[in-house]
């Protein structure tokens, strides 16, 4: 079927290294963001979160920073495993937009043996 | 264990024809969304409902149609007014609004 990573920038990424994803939004307003991963032919899975209050914040394996200033979010994962291979994408809303989030294309990540 | 079940997994439309995409959750969440995904671009949304009995609008809803009769389920119908119908159709819910959404699996959706 069809890649949602069609015409995607892509990350390269050695296994064992640590990956940085970008993300820029447009939304000054914008208080709450979320990263998703995307497998191929499958939907998207949660991965982390933040709330602007916040400029870092860490899961397993994986930190998010966000820099409100910039209107920029990264999201960092550590030691890179093959099965990071996917396309991670950033969403970002603001509380009076009851749940209506906007979502960037994203990044396809390929971890190379 | 809970989730949420989109079917059919592809589904082929005629002409003039309407199809209806399932989307069914057992996570007990009171708001659910149906987003369309097109190649190389974000999620884009068609309606969501925040409560049984009530949806709204998304971004891009002309040519769709949803009802939300139970808690669990969201159907959506792709009328055939919407003339490019062909994409990666995925359904999400979330326990409060502001928060992580949880997504199905997705219906491809092609044009015969």
């Amino acid at each position: 079927g069809e890649s949602v990573g069609l015409h995607l920038p892509t990350l390269s990424v050695q296994e064992g290294d640590n990956s940085i994803i970008n993300c820029a939004y447009s939304n000054s307003a914008s208080d709450y963001f979320i990263w998703y991963k995307q497998e191929s032919g499958k939907g998207p899975q949660f991965i982390i979160d933040i709330r602007s209050n916040m400029d870092k914040r860490q899961g397993q394996r994986v930190t998010v920073l966000l820099n409100k200033t910039v209107k920029h979010l990264s999201l960092q994962i550590a030691a890179t495993q093959p099965g990071d291979s996917a396309v991670y994408f950033c969403a970002e809303t603001e509380t009076d937009s009851w749940g209506k989030f906007q979502f960037g294309a994203g990044t396809q990540v390929v971890v190379t043996p | 264990d809970g989730g949420i079940t989109q079917s059919p997994k592809y589904l082929f439309r005629k002409e003039g024809q309407n199809v209806t995409l399932s989307c069914e959750q057992n996570l007990n969440h009171d708001a659910m969304y149906w987003y369309r995904q097109d190649p190389g671009q974000g999620l884009r949304l068609i309606y969501y409902s925040q409560i049984v009995n009530d949806f709204q609008k998304g971004d891009i809803a002309e040519g769709y149609s949803v009802s939300r009769e139970k808690k669990e389920s969201f159907p959506l119908t792709v009328t055939s007014a919407q003339k490019n119908p062909t994409a990666f159709y995925l359904c999400a819910s979330s326990i409060v609004v502001l928060g992580p959404q949880h997504f199905g699996d997705g219906t491809r959706l092609s044009i015969l």
